[in-house]
């Protein structure tokens, strides 16, 4: 079974402060995805990485795939409150271009 | 330019009743997925059509759970004598059909939250 570990499970900073969440396996995934969900909506895809040791940057937030394709990171920059929500994590199944595994999420709060 | 969307977006209902949740793909988009997420969880695979197939139920957690897709496009997951277990928030996601071996990007609706009393 692929498994995806996130953490922290949650983290609550201050505005303008950097943070780093993480996504780790033991399994080796073709690529993974990152996603925000905000309290009653779907997830909202964020990035995907494909290439071992990539790194894509989408404003403040930085995401890095590990170069043995089993880990990612995001990196935000100068938290605002609007970066507040579920970051999750996904790949597709060993097999499969469509079925998912996600992780348990990353839950960030943003203070003013 | 409507994403997915899904209704209702809230049901209760009693252990032992029958439910059924409605997902409206975006419109071109062949594939479709149901999701189930928990409580503290990530969302859970359940079932995949690609046009009016079931082309993988293996998540389907028992005989319990059905969907359908009659006509390629809106889908119905049904389910049989609730159970308290079944709460969750039931997602719904379509995408485009790329050709084999290629990620497509799932696009979510806000889901479905059932509560079983």
């Amino acid at each position: 079974t692929q498994l995806l570990e996130q953490s922290p499970q949650f983290l609550s900073i201050q505005e303008g402060e950097n943070l780093t969440v993480y996504c780790n396996s033991s399994s080796v995934f073709s690529s993974l995805q990152w996603y925000r969900q905000e309290p009653g909506e779907g997830p909202v895809l964020l990035v995907t990485v494909v290439t071992g040791g990539e790194v894509k940057k989408l404003k403040r937030l930085t995401f890095q795939f590990g170069d043995a394709r089993k880990d990612s990171s995001l990196h935000i920059t100068a938290a605002q409150p609007g970066d507040t929500g579920l970051y999750l994590c996904a790949g597709p199944r060993k097999g499969s271009n469509y079925k998912l595994t996600f992780g348990k999420g990353t839950l960030l709060t943003v203070n003013p | 330019g409507a994403g997915v969307s899904q209704t209702p977006s809230n049901k209760v209902t009693e252990k032992g009743k029958y439910v059924e949740l409605r997902c409206d793909p975006i419109s071109g988009h062949t594939a479709l997925y149901w999701y189930r997420q928990s409580l503290g969880q990530g969302p859970e695979f359940l079932i995949y059509f690609q046009g009016t197939g079931a082309a993988d139920d293996s998540g389907l957690p028992n005989d319990r759970f059905f969907a359908v897709r009659p006509e390629g496009s809106v889908s119905t997951l049904k389910i049989q004598r609730t159970e308290r277990g079944d709460s969750a928030v039931y997602l719904c996601a379509s995408s485009l059909r790329l050709p084999s071996g290629t990620y497509n990007e799932q696009f979510f609706g806000p889901g479905t939250r059932l509560t079983v009393l």
